[in-house]
């Protein structure tokens, strides 16, 4: 069965330095996402990305942050100063066709650690 | 603004004691109700989606059923592996796509 990936799972950088999360969405599907969960919290949204745009983004996402999808399978997620806040799972996910009806699917998650 | 209360919040259980799992939930029009688990240290893996009141899914031990309010996850005679923590999350009509989820409920089944 067709599953998202993530690499690294496991990423640890000092404070300042910039990060690239890595994503693989599902290769047949559109609409492409970032989510983060800091330990003992609930999954938030950070940005949605559809036709190589963004199209949807929460307050999390601010100018630290960018997204690209550099070539027909990947899909990254940028953190250019890291801080010691940015600690937490890092998720990609992806829906099919439609954002509002299709399930999204979730990858393992990259675990970033800002020291 | 949509809200997803999940209770309890961690919920112990001998195997093959059956409980259930609750998702309150507030939203201006469902498009769509999401249920996942979640292992430690992993991603959420889909496990069903509920569109309207009174629909209800299966998949092995797990049941899932919504009401116009609330939904709820059944375990019937759970095993030491489904202990997992289980994910709510809702998508709203209009506006934004993106779902809103619960802080989960964390379940240990033991043997």
């Amino acid at each position: 069965e067709p599953e998202v990936t993530q690499t690294p799972s496991h990423q640890v950088t000092q404070m300042g330095q910039e990060v690239i999360l890595r994503c693989v969405p599902i290769s047949n599907h559109l609409y492409f996402y970032w989510y983060r969960q800091i330990l003992g919290q609930k999954v938030e949204f950070l940005v949605s990305f559809y036709n190589n745009e963004i199209s949807e983004k929460s307050e999390i996402f601010d100018d630290q942050f960018s997204v690209e999808r550099p070539d027909g399978s990947n899909f990254t997620l940028k953190i250019r100063s890291t801080k010691l806040e940015d600690s937490a799972m890092y998720f990609c996910a992806s829906t099919k066709e439609s954002p509002s009806t299709d399930t999204q699917y979730f990858g393992p998650g990259t675990r970033l650690t800002v020291l | 603004e949509d809200q997803v209360t999940q209770s309890p919040e961690a919920l112990r259980l001998q195997e093959g004691e059956s409980s259930s799992l609750n998702c309150s939930y507030t939203v201006s029009g469902l498009r769509g109700l999401f249920w996942y688990r979640q292992d430690p240290g992993k991603g959420p893996e889909f496990l069903f989606t509920l569109y309207s009141a009174g629909e209800e899914k299966e998949k092995e031990r797990l049941k899932a059923t919504l009401t116009k309010k609330e939904s709820f996850l059944h375990i019937t005679a759970p095993k030491p592996e489904d202990s997992a923590t289980y994910l709510c999350a809702v998508r709203r009509i209009g506006g934004s796509y993106i779902p809103t989820f619960g802080r989960g409920t964390s379940l240990i089944v033991h043997p």
